[in-house]
């Protein structure tokens, strides 16, 4: 079946530097989600990229959709403590044997004030 | 406007015993969705339900059943618990159509010890 493979797993930073993270995957997506989980809830979601190409901001999030439809990032600038949290990247298609939705396996970030 | 219900938040199970995960929405979803959240696995799809009646086998359904008991509710039944499905518990649902993905409940914590 289809599967993203979400890069790094986990990432340590200090309070106000940049992060990137990024999804690939063999197959072509219809549209990419980035969503956030904070410690002991579900996730939320933060980005949705349905273009080919597109870029995206939300505050101080980026997100792209690659051009090949097979993959993106996500770029968190100058990050703060409630940033914390796992971040998901997912693939949409419809019709999908499997559900819509394929996710990746996530990107942990701590970071330190 | 409450989203996505799941109770119970925690629940701490025998080996053997049995319990039902509920799940409920308020956003006349068509679809819903179980997955369960380990370690280094992000999230994994149990079942889902494309609409009311029908269900589906995701990933990982084995010691698990569930029913859509109406358009709203969705649970998760462990007929014969398992130390292997100590896990997070989440359920999701979709509206028909939507192209942002699905909207999270906020987890159940299962311990079986």
């Amino acid at each position: 079946g289809q599967q993203l493979n979400q890069s790094p797993q986990s990432m340590f930073i200090q309070e106000g530097e940049d992060v990137s993270m990024n999804c690939t995957s063999s197959s072509i997506f219809n549209t990419w989600l980035w969503y956030k989980q904070d410690p002991g809830e579900g996730p939320v979601l933060l980005i949705a990229l349905y273009k080919a190409g597109e870029l995206t901001s939300n505050g101080r999030l980026t997100a792209q959709f690659g051009i090949t439809r097979k993959d993106s990032f996500l770029n968190i600038s100058a990050s703060i403590p409630s940033d914390v949290g796992i971040y998901f990247c997912a693939g949409l298609n419809y019709g999908g044997s499997q559900g819509n939705l394929i996710f990746g396996k996530g990107t942990k970030l701590s970071v330190k004030p | 406007n409450a989203g996505v219900t799941q109770t119970p938040k925690f629940q701490v199970l025998k080996t053997g015993q049995s319990m039902t995960l509920q799940c409920a929405q308020d956003m006349n979803h068509n679809s819903m969705y179980w997955y369960r959240q380990d370690p280094g696995m992000g999230l994994r799809l149990i079942y889902y339900s494309a609409s009311e009646g029908t269900t589906d086998k995701g990933e990982v359904p084995n010691g698990y059943n569930v029913s859509r008991l109406n358009k709203r509710e969705f649970s998760l039944r462990l007929e014969s618990a398992a130390p292997s499905q100590t896990s997070v518990y989440f359920c999701a649902s979709q509206a028909r159509g939507a192209l942002n993905g699905y909207t999270f409940g906020s987890g159940t914590r299962l311990t079986v010890v």
